[in-house]
């Protein structure tokens, strides 16, 4: 059960896109990798579900997508409230999950 | 309203035991599989166990497996984590979530959609 690999840092300017990206194995990085928006002192929050999909109330700015064994989340349009840290978390096989490392995002 | 409430957290010493508990409310608990994720200070979240709709089917991270228990009362609407022989590194915010599927089996829609606001777990001498 290794974490799944992210960049610990990414930054942008408001208005500005930015993808972070989430690398593992095959076993682990499938179909249903997730993403989580958290901001200092508060709980996670999901933004991006099976790979591509928004929860309702997520902005549309928030996408998903996977090439191989890396997932990865664009935010475009980078608005203060955007600094945050985020992290992907999948399906690791019998029963079992894992998160990447997390990503720090700083909007500049 | 969805609302995941934990509950008995505290400052234990190495080697003992305590159990917390997530009350859930706002939604069809036995509907949904639930999991418990953790956030040691500064540091990232690692999921640490995870049960189905039923109470059946549990998995654990390696790091607590044979010292953690997850369980679950649907009757009472709540989750447990019974934590034993507790190290200094089990030190962190416990986090209860809720899954948006019913199975940890993953084979469609997954994922934690609601998470409570965590209980604070300290292990020290």
């Amino acid at each position: 059960q290794s974490a799944l690999t992210q960049p610990a840092s990414v930054s942008g300017s408001p208005g500005q896109s930015i993808t972070i990206s989430c690398t593992g194995t095959s076993s682990d990085v499938g179909s249903y990798v997730s993403w989580y928006q958290q901001h200092p002192g508060k709980a996670p929050e999901l933004i991006i579900y099976e790979v591509t999909k928004r929860p309702s109330g997520i902005s549309n700015r928030f996408s998903g997508s996977k090439s191989g064994n890396t997932a990865s989340l664009t935010i475009s349009g980078l608005h203060d409230e955007d600094e945050a840290d985020y992290y992907c978390y999948s399906y690791a096989g019998s029963g079992t999950w894992v998160f990447g490392g997390g990503t720090k995002l700083t909007v500049l | 309203e969805v609302q995941l409430v934990e509950s008995g957290g505290g400052f234990v010493q190495p080697g003992r035991s305590l159990r917390l508990s997530c009350a859930a409310s706002g939604f069809t608990f036995d509907d949904h599989a639930m999991h418990w994720v953790r956030q040691a200070p500064g540091k990232g979240l690692e999921w640490v166990s995870g049960i189905n709709w039923k109470g059946v089917n549990i998995a654990y991270a390696d790091s607590v497996k044979g010292r953690f228990t997850i369980s679950r009362d649907n009757a009472k609407n709540s989750l447990y984590l019974q934590m034993n022989s507790l190290r200094s590194e089990d030190t962190a915010l416990y986090y209860c979530a809720k899954d948006i599927s019913p199975a940890i089996y993953c084979s469609g829609d997954c994922a934690l959609d609601h998470w409570g606001q965590g209980a604070l777990v300290t292990v020290s001498s």
